[in-house]
């Protein structure tokens, strides 16, 4: 059953400490980023990776880091340096085509972390 | 880089009614325009895409339009029900681009 699996779908936090969000695919894709929702907002990217070992900072990367030691895997650190970290992350992977660049992107359920 | 607006940012349709969502972009050499499906907790799920080398796409009650010459591109669903009520968002790339561009949705509402 391919697809992408982000847990836990609801985590909870403390101010002041890090937490980190996983994110796993087995799509054999070689892009995947991570995006921040806040309530009737629309989506907000935080990091991409377009191959392993390497990432690029989003809109919005600022109190988050990432790493891309494996293909499948990009977990997202929410660090103490985000100042209002409460929202909906999404995950997400796409193909990278010769020539397209990256194509389709499918979404992960996401995580939704509260800071108590 | 590449812009997206997306209009209009709620819609309410009496159920059996056709729902249009426009969105335009800024970049003339955007090559891929993907649908997404939003329903409330979840992840957005692709519901319909579009190249650039085609003018319509329809899929069932869906169907997406093309317009290059004005760089926009629309969603309609035909017959609508109640399980269509969700948030819906486009998105556009660039040839050779690294990441999509999301317009910032539009929550649809079908009156029963």
């Amino acid at each position: 059953d391919g697809g992408i699996t982000q847990s836990p779908k609801y985590l909870f936090r403390k101010e002041g400490q890090n937490v980190t969000l996983s994110c796993e695919q087995n799509l054999n894709h070689d892009a995947m980023y991570w995006y921040r929702q806040d309530p009737g907002q629309g989506l907000r990217l935080i990091y991409y990776s377009q191959i392993v070992n390497d990432f690029q900072k989003g809109d919005i990367a600022e109190g988050y880091s990432v790493s891309r030691e494996k293909k499948e895997s990009f977990p997202l650190t929410v660090t103490s340096a985000q100042k209002n970290p409460t929202a909906f992350y999404l995950c997400a992977s796409s193909p990278r085509l010769a020539g397209v660049g990256t194509d389709t992107q499918y979404f992960g359920p996401g995580t939704r972390l509260t800071v108590l | 880089g590449e812009n997206v607006e997306q209009h209009p940012s709620t819609l309410s349709v009496q159920e059996g009614d056709s729902a249009v969502i426009k969105c335009t972009y800024s970049d003339s050499a955007s090559n891929y325009f993907p649908w997404y499906k939003q329903e409330l907790g979840k992840g957005p799920q692709l519901i319909i895409d579009i190249r650039s080398n085609v003018g319509e796409k329809k899929d069932q009650r869906i169907a997406v339009t093309l317009n290059k010459t004005a760089k926009h591109f629309s969603l309609h669903i035909t017959e609508t029900q109640p399980e269509d009520s969700a948030v819906y968002f486009c998105a556009a790339i660039v040839p050779a681009g690294e990441k999509l561009t999301f317009g910032t949705g539009t929550r649809l509402t079908i009156i029963p």
